[in-house]
């Protein structure tokens, strides 16, 4: 089915281990976005891209690094992880064209300890 | 002030009722507006855009009022499938960022 698709769905890591959420859209969005959501708080924006090889820092971009090589695949890396870090992190993809909404993956629920 | 404010409810409501409820935003310039509902530990999904002149789709029906900044979600004949969480969204076009609120949790109730 065509979406967005990301992977792990579950992690735990140990604070200061470094892991790659991986993400990826087949809808040829230019577009895409990761966001943490935390209880009782908005989705909160921590990187996002508008096209191929173009990335840019959201609001709460620190301790994260993304790439954008392709228009399919949008990879957030965590450098050394924080139990501060601990959330459900969501992929997002959005065609500005149509202005529709974003489309959004499955979510990685991640634990830091 | 947050940008984006909903009440975080849970809005309690039986099963046939109407509710509604409201999102005020911060920036007047914002341009465009979502509400997405999102199930218990699942990802958000569009529900539906707001236009200026109010839109309606089956039983849900948006409404954007720019003077005092807020939109509303009315949903009519509620159904046990409604219950979620459902979010406010509100974008600027010269801005790539959306901005959401917290969410409003809703139970229906049979």
């Amino acid at each position: 089915n065509a979406g967005v698709t990301q992977t792990p769905k579950f992690q735990v890591l140990k604070t200061g281990q470094s892991m790659t959420l991986q993400c990826a859209q087949d809808m040829n969005h230019e577009y895409m976005s990761w966001y943490r959501q935390d209880p009782g708080m908005g989705l909160r924006l921590i990187h996002y891209s508008v096209g191929a090889g173009i990335t840019d820092q959201g609001e709460v971009p620190n301790g994260y690094n993304v790439s954008r090589s392709t228009t399919e695949d949008f990879p957030l890396r965590l450098l050394s992880a924080a139990p501060s870090q601990t959330s459900v992190y969501f992929c997002a993809s959005r065609d500005p064209v149509t202005n529709y909404g974003y489309t959004f993956g499955s979510g990685t629920r991640l634990t830091v300890v | 002030r947050k940008e984006v404010e909903q009440d975080p409810g849970p809005f309690n409501v039986p099963e046939g009722a109407t509710v509604a409820f409201n999102c005020t935003y911060s920036n007047s310039a914002s341009q465009s507006f979502f509400w997405y509902r999102q199930d218990c530990r699942k990802e958000p999904k569009l529900l539906m855009s707001v236009y200026s002149s109010g839109n309606e789709d089956g039983r849900f029906t948006a409404q954007l009022n720019r003077a005092s900044q807020y939109i509303s979600l009315l949903i009519r004949d509620s159904k046990l499938s409604d219950s979620a969480t459902y979010l406010c969204v509100v974008n600027m076009d010269s801005n790539y960022q959306l901005i959401w609120g917290a969410g409003t949790k809703l139970i229906i109730k049979p």
